[in-house]
């Protein structure tokens, strides 16, 4: 079955770089279709979008984030790394990879997710 | 960037009941919505991908329409289990969240 967890720091300082690694099992980031993707959730508020890279190594942004997030594969290691670099108290939030296979209708949904990872943000 | 808005941002409602949620976005994403359902600690959970297709294990009390910039997302009889909050997702360019719906118990 289709496993993924996220590992990193629970504590950065402002303006440090935090890198999220995602973990997973039960399917193969070469497989044509297959993406991973990281979202997070602040608490109390909603959830939002950060990156997503596919299985041909296409990776989206977040626009609002993009200058900040780089998304990498080591498909050998079957991990997904999102690193962020200038980290602020507002980038407090659990953070949430997913995997992601194209329907055949064409979209992406996530339809397996980690249990998340709490990221704070304090000096 | 596509917005995602959701209506209404919180619901009451009873056990029976029929409820809808609707999703609009900012332009049109033909039939690439998704949603999800949250509980409290939990990772959300995929309902609904493709505007209208259920996710395999879903009960069929839920489900999705719509195309274009209009969806909703329906529970025909509201069970104990699905007061949660939902999210819907457009995957049409990028990806984005609309901000949620809370389902309340009334």
């Amino acid at each position: 079955q289709i496993t993924l967890k996220e590992s990193g720091p629970t504590l950065v300082k402002p303006t440090q770089t935090l890198t999220l690694t995602c973990t997973f099992s039960g399917f193969s980031l070469s497989t044509s279709g297959v993406g991973v993707g990281w979202i997070r959730q602040p608490p109390g508020k909603a959830l939002e979008w950060l990156a997503l890279i596919y299985w041909d190594d296409d990776k989206r942004y977040s626009p609002s984030l993009k200058s900040r997030l780089t998304i990498t594969k080591d498909t050998s290691k079957n991990q997904v790394v999102l690193t962020m670099t200038n980290m602020d108290p507002v980038d407090t939030a659990t953070y949430y990879c997913a995997h992601s296979r194209a329907s055949i209708y064409g979209d992406y949904p996530f339809d397996y997710w980690g249990q998340g990872t709490l990221v704070t943000v304090s000096s | 960037d596509i917005q995602m808005t959701q209506s209404p941002s919180s619901l009451s409602a009873s056990v029976g009941d029929r409820v809808t949620i609707t999703c609009r976005a900012s332009q049109s994403i033909s039939s690439y919505l998704n949603w999800y359902q949250q509980k409290p600690g939990k990772a959300p959970k995929l309902l609904i991908y493709a505007a209208s297709s259920l996710q395999s294990g879903v009960p069929s009390r839920f489900s999705g329409s719509g195309s274009g910039t209009d969806f909703t997302l329906t529970i025909s009889s509201l069970q104990p289990e699905d007061f949660a909050t939902y999210y819907c997702q457009q995957s049409y360019s990028t990806n984005s969240f609309g901000q949620g719906t809370k389902l309340e118990i009334k």
